[in-house]
């Protein structure tokens, strides 16, 4: 069955300071991957997604994500973090032929001044 | 742009009564989908929908009803609110699978 881990529930950064969230998934054929972002009382805004192609795919707000076949991972990252960024963010991988998305359990980053 | 809105954004509930969320998108996406986000539980499908006429179940269908009658309308209904059924629920769509669902704000929905 289709699933995506993000190991970590919690990340504290100071702003400026570089991000990498993680994310892996568990798919049989080459996903459908996306990297969310939901601010609270939001709903969730798409930062990126990989469909094929060049592995490392920009998105917006500065943000990029590296596809690696090998690790199934799809990490976030971010060279230089703002006090806006602070936000939940959520991995999703594309199942099946009928659009549906599997999440993962999201991560929350909180930036400190 | 509208994009995808949902009502209402806030509802409280006694147990038993019934209530219908309301979702509809103006972009023509044949696709769409309703969430529930629980506090550390990420998003989990409760139905979704190819095109008017036609929903499936998704992986949390049970307690829950959806019609799709129009391409633009997707209502989520609960008949008998139980406390187990207090979350925030999202309403998204997409036009196709090489393209993101679009999300909408939300509604909060507490049951007493």
């Amino acid at each position: 069955a289709q699933s995506v881990t993000q190991p970590d529930i919690h990340i504290t950064v100071s702003e400026g300071a570089s991000l990498e969230l993680r994310c892996n998934y568990s798919y049989g054929a080459t996903p459908y991957l996306f990297w969310y972002v939901q601010s609270p009382g939001q709903g969730l805004q798409l930062l990126l997604k990989y469909f094929s192609g060049d592995t490392l795919v920009q998105g917006i707000k500065g943000f990029e994500a590296e596809f690696k076949r090998s690790q199934s991972s799809f990490n976030l990252r971010k060279p230089s973090v703002h006090w806006s960024d602070a936000a939940e963010y959520f991995c999703a991988v594309g199942a099946g032929n009928t659009d549906k998305l599997i999440f993962g359990t999201g991560t929350r980053l909180q930036v400190f001044p | 742009n509208a994009g995808v809105t949902q009502t209402p954004k806030f509802r409280i509930l006694k147990i038993g009564q019934s209530m219908t969320l309301q979702c509809t998108q103006d972009m023509n996406h044949n696709y769409m989908y309703w969430y529930r986000q629980d506090p550390g539980m990420g998003l989990k499908l409760i139905y979704y929908s190819v095109g008017a006429g036609i929903t499936d179940k998704g992986e949390v269908p049970n307690g829950y009803n959806v019609s799709r009658s129009t391409t633009e309308d997707f209502p989520l209904r609960l008949e008998l609110a139980a406390p187990s059924q207090t979350s925030v629920y999202f309403c998204a769509s997409t036009g196709s699978q090489d393209q993101p669902q679009h999300f909408g704000d939300g509604t909060r929905l507490s049951i007493l």
